[in-house]
């Protein structure tokens, strides 16, 4: 089946830190690979996306690069601020049938000043 | 509207009571997806609607859980006889195209139940 496994929080971090939330993917064929953010009070938003293998997605100073030969997007971000302080979701959704989404469970970071 | 609006944001209910849960997606979204995302965990499947259609309710939990979208739009996910464990938040979800094909999906704030 499909599965997404996240490395496990919370991850406390200082402001301008360097910042990677490992993520890892079991799937048949290939498929799309995303991260959602939730902030706190918010609904969950996309971050990035990726749709084929070696893509780079990036977004707000994130990046995340899809790896098939490892099953890997691991997110990142070179220097955090106190406003990415949210819970970090990594997710997959196949490209044939039904576009659910898979999520792995979530990563809650906190960036202190 | 100008995103997904889900109501009633926040319900407690008693044990056994039934519960209803409403979803307003962004106007005119073909795809409608109902999540379950129980605390400290990511967010997982319960049905999915294309137009009127339920194509995909592989991941309601049981019989008590029942989704329906009448005319396209507006969709109401309702749970009977809620139990403990149903305890979660509800989100729902939209995108414009079929299946939610080649576009973003779009998420509610969710609607928190507690079922005590």
């Amino acid at each position: 089946g499909n599965s997404v496994t996240q490395m496990e929080g919370p991850v406390t971090l200082s402001e301008e830190a360097f910042l990677t939330i490992n993520c890892t993917y079991t799937a048949t064929g290939y498929p799309s690979l995303f991260w959602y953010v939730q902030y706190p009070g918010e609904g969950l938003q996309l971050l990035l996306k990726a749709t084929k293998a070696d893509d780079k997605g990036s977004n707000k100073g994130f990046e995340a690069t899809y790896r098939k030969e490892t099953t890997s997007f691991h997110l990142e971000k070179g220097s955090v601020q106190v406003s990415d302080s949210a819970v970090y979701f990594c997710a997959l959704r196949r490209i044939q049938g039904a576009q659910k989404l898979v999520f792995g469970q979530g990563t809650r970071l906190t960036i202190n000043p | 509207g100008a995103g997904v609006s889900q109501s009633p944001r926040y319900k407690v209910a008693k044990r056994g009571q039934d519960v209803a849960l409403r979803c307003d997606p962004i106007s005119g979204h073909v795809s409608l997806f109902w999540y379950q995302q129980a605390l400290g965990q990511g967010p997982e499947f319960l049905t999915y609607f294309q137009n009127e259609a339920q194509l995909d309710k592989s991941g309601l939990p049981s019989d008590r859980f029942f989704a329906e979208r009448p005319e396209g739009s507006v969709s109401t996910l309702k749970i009977q006889r809620t139990q403990q464990e149903d305890s979660a938040v509800y989100l729902c979800a939209s995108s414009p195209n079929p299946q939610g094909w080649g576009n973003t999906i779009y998420f509610g704030e969710g609607s928190w139940l507690t079922v005590v």
